[in-house]
């Protein structure tokens, strides 16, 4: 099967501008996580689909960060305006149950300059 | 509050030779416990899991880890390291849910040849 895949692989952006990163999951995963690890810290959580619904949301750091996950196919978290310390690399995961193993993608490497 | 602490940055061990990646944990009630490694330039895959059970967890890739619960710890192990086993491993606890995990700092294990 396909893994998860995220678009771009890297991104670089100047503060005050706005990016829009993708994960699309693997078919038929009804859960989708959005976690990212800024500056080499730890990983953190963002938030959780279930289909396109948000399940949680307790992670997103403030109001310049909009996760969406139209149709509950696919999702995209856009930064707007992105700030210096959004640097860090963004990444998706999926399940096909919310208490089964994640899958990861291979990340977005997002760098604000 | 829930946390996941990885005392080494890095570890390095030469092939062939035993390996253990040490995690410390302290969450409430039972806790489940993971193992995830990244490889260079992809995401985190999923190694093994604690849930209940036997102390000693057998995962991927001939890993196992062993949960201590008087000394609140859950060490990665692999009896015979192989070069290919280099990468950057996560230690991982749910958080206010199954798949929402807090992430330890990560662990670079290096085996030299």
């Amino acid at each position: 099967e396909a893994g998860v895949t995220q678009f771009p692989s890297h991104s670089v952006i100047e503060k005050g501008q706005t990016v829009t990163l993708r994960c699309d999951p693997i078919s038929g995963h009804d859960n989708l996580y959005w976690y990212r690890r800024v500056m080499g810290k730890e990983i953190k959580f963002l938030l959780h689909f279930v289909k396109e619904s948000k399940q949680d949301e307790s992670g997103m750091p403030n109001n310049r960060f909009l996760a969406e996950r139209t149709g509950g196919t696919y999702s995209t978290l856009k930064v707007q305006p992105a700030e210096l310390e959004d640097s860090g690399v963004y990444f998706c995961a999926s399940s096909t149950t919310g208490q089964s193993p994640l899958h990861f993608g291979n990340g977005t490497r997002l760098t604000v300059t | 509050a829930q946390s996941v602490a990885q005392p080494e940055d890095q570890v390095n061990v030469a092939e062939g030779n035993p390996l253990t990646v040490k995690c410390t944990y302290s969450v409430s009630g039972n806790p489940y416990l993971f193992w995830y490694v990244q490889y260079p330039n992809r995401g985190l895959q999923f190694l093994l899991k604690y849930i209940t059970g036997d102390n000693l967890v057998k995962g991927s890739y001939g890993f196992e880890a062993e949960f201590n619960k008087s000394q609140t710890s859950f060490h990665l192990k692999k009896p015979s390291a192989l070069v290919s086993d280099s990468a950057l491993y996560f230690c991982a606890a749910p958080s206010g849910g199954y798949n929402k995990l807090i992430f330890g700092a990560g662990t670079r294990l290096a085996v030299h040849p």
